[in-house]
């Protein structure tokens, strides 16, 4: 079936640095892709998506990078900061197929911890 | 506040009783989802409206729950004789039917079974 999931649990960064959560995937169905940020007692909040025939899409300081050779999504935050200290979920859904757009299998998701 | 918004944001209840959430989307979203969270997971897809037609439903929906979206606006997701093994953050997306693929959470409703 369809699964996204993701290589560490946990990630901690000094406030600066560059940060780079990972994510792997298993159903090449998906056709798009979405990074969410979920801080303690809310609800997710989109950051960014990409779709299946890119490779690379850049945000306000974030960047998302496909490699559909080996299933791999990752999520790139620059200059990261306090702020960016939440969970990160990366998730996969399929555009088209009726029904089943909109969605979204999520991995599990990524502690970012950010030090000042 | 325009954002998505679900009532109650907690709920303490005692195993055997039924609970009812409400989620009210983004005015303009045609499309309305539920999720469900357990702790230290990313969430789960329950069940997914367009206006007010229930079009998919996950094999985690059993029977004791059931969802609707009467008038195609705000939704409702209903757990008839809870179970301790419900207890978990129950999630609504909204969004709009076009190629954005941006749905936009809500806060959650924290259920707890005891």
């Amino acid at each position: 079936g369809e699964s996204v999931g993701l290589h560490l649990p946990t990630l901690s960064v000094q406030e600066g640095d560059n940060s780079i959560i990972n994510c792997a995937y298993s159903n090449s169905a998906s056709d798009y892709f979405i990074w969410y940020k979920q801080e303690s007692g809310k609800g997710p909040q989109f950051i960014i998506d990409i779709r299946s025939n890119m490779d690379k899409r850049q945000g306000q300081r974030v960047t998302v990078l496909l490699n559909k050779t080996v299933k791999h999504l990752s999520l790139q935050i620059a200059a990261t900061q306090p702020g960016d200290s939440a969970v990160y979920f990366c998730a996969g859904g399929r555009r088209s197929g009726g029904t089943s757009y909109g969605k979204l299998t999520f991995g599990q998701g990524t502690i970012l911890t950010v030090h000042p | 506040d325009t954002g998505v918004s679900q009532n109650p944001r907690h709920k303490i209840t005692k195993r055997g009783q039924n609970v009812t959430f409400r989620c009210d989307p983004i005015s303009e979203h045609n499309r309305l989802y539920w999720y469900r969270q357990t702790l230290g997971q990313g969430p789960e897809f329950l069940t997914y409206f367009q206006n007010e037609a229930q079009l998919e439903k996950s094999r985690l929906l059993s029977d004791r729950f059931s969802a609707e979206r009467p008038k195609g606006s705000f939704s409702t997701l209903e757990i008839q004789r809870t179970e301790q093994g419900d207890s978990a953050m129950y999630l609504c997306a909204s969004s709009r039917d076009t190629v954005n693929t941006e749905a936009f959470f809500g806060q959650g409703t924290r259920l707890t079974v005891v």
